[in-house]
């Protein structure tokens, strides 16, 4: 099945900063990979994904690129604020009828004012 | 706008006894999942529905049965509890026939004693 490798596990940033996180899959065949952003207390909540057809893609602060060839895709946070503190997840899809998510182990996202 | 509600939030239980946690979505998606997420494991898949009336096994589906009572409703019962399913529970919804993220619940907190 497929197997999705998140890090770091933990990440801390400077209020301004710019923070990246990556993950790897291992089946070739997933076509869909979405980021989560879950606060504490809460269920994650998706916050862009992108599509196997795409190598980027961007919403305001957060942009995803996706490399096909080797296997992987990153989030990409600038300007990071406070408010951007959070465990973050990615997810790919596994090729098959009922569209299952497989998760990454999630970072941990802490920006210091 | 509900979206995907759990029930009940938090709740204690002790080693051998049962329950049930529930899941309704209001978003008149085809498939539902139920995850459980552990600490520096991300999460993982217990049971999914495709559709109405199919249930199938996850990633980590012993001592869990699940029921799609309808297409809003997806229950998970823990027959007998133990200690290492102490977790927090996850209900996710999606649309079964294209890509797409997937809505979550805010969560169980399950503690077994």
């Amino acid at each position: 099945g497929e197997n999705v490798e998140q890090h770091p596990s933990t990440l801390s940033v400077q209020e301004g900063d710019s923070a990246v996180i990556k993950c790897t899959y291992s089946d070739s065949a997933s076509n869909y990979f979405p980021w989560y952003k879950q606060e504490l207390g809460k269920g994650p909540q998706l916050i862009i994904d992108i599509r196997s057809n795409v190598g980027e893609k961007k919403d305001q602060r957060i942009a995803v690129t996706l490399n096909k060839t080797a296997k992987h895709f990153s989030l990409h946070i600038t300007e990071t604020q406070p408010e951007d503190s959070a465990v973050y997840f990615c997810a790919a899809i596994l090729s098959g009828s009922a569209r299952q998510l497989t998760f990454g182990s999630g970072t941990q996202l802490t920006v210091l004012p | 706008n509900a979206g995907v509600t759990q029930t009940p939030k938090f709740q204690v239980l002790k080693t051998g006894q049962s329950m049930t946690l529930q899941c309704a979505q209001d978003m008149n998606h085809n498939s539902m999942y139920w995850y459980r997420q552990d600490p520096g494991m991300g999460l993982r898949l217990i049971y999914y529905s495709a559709s109405e009336g199919t249930t199938d096994k996850g990633e980590v589906p012993n001592g869990y049965n699940v029921s799609r009572l309808n297409k809003r409703e997806f229950s998970l019962r823990l027959e007998s509890a133990a200690p290492s399913q102490t977790s927090v529970y996850f209900c996710a919804s999606s649309e079964y026939d294209r890509e797409n993220g997937y809505t979550f619940g805010s969560g169980t907190r399950l503690t077994v004693v």
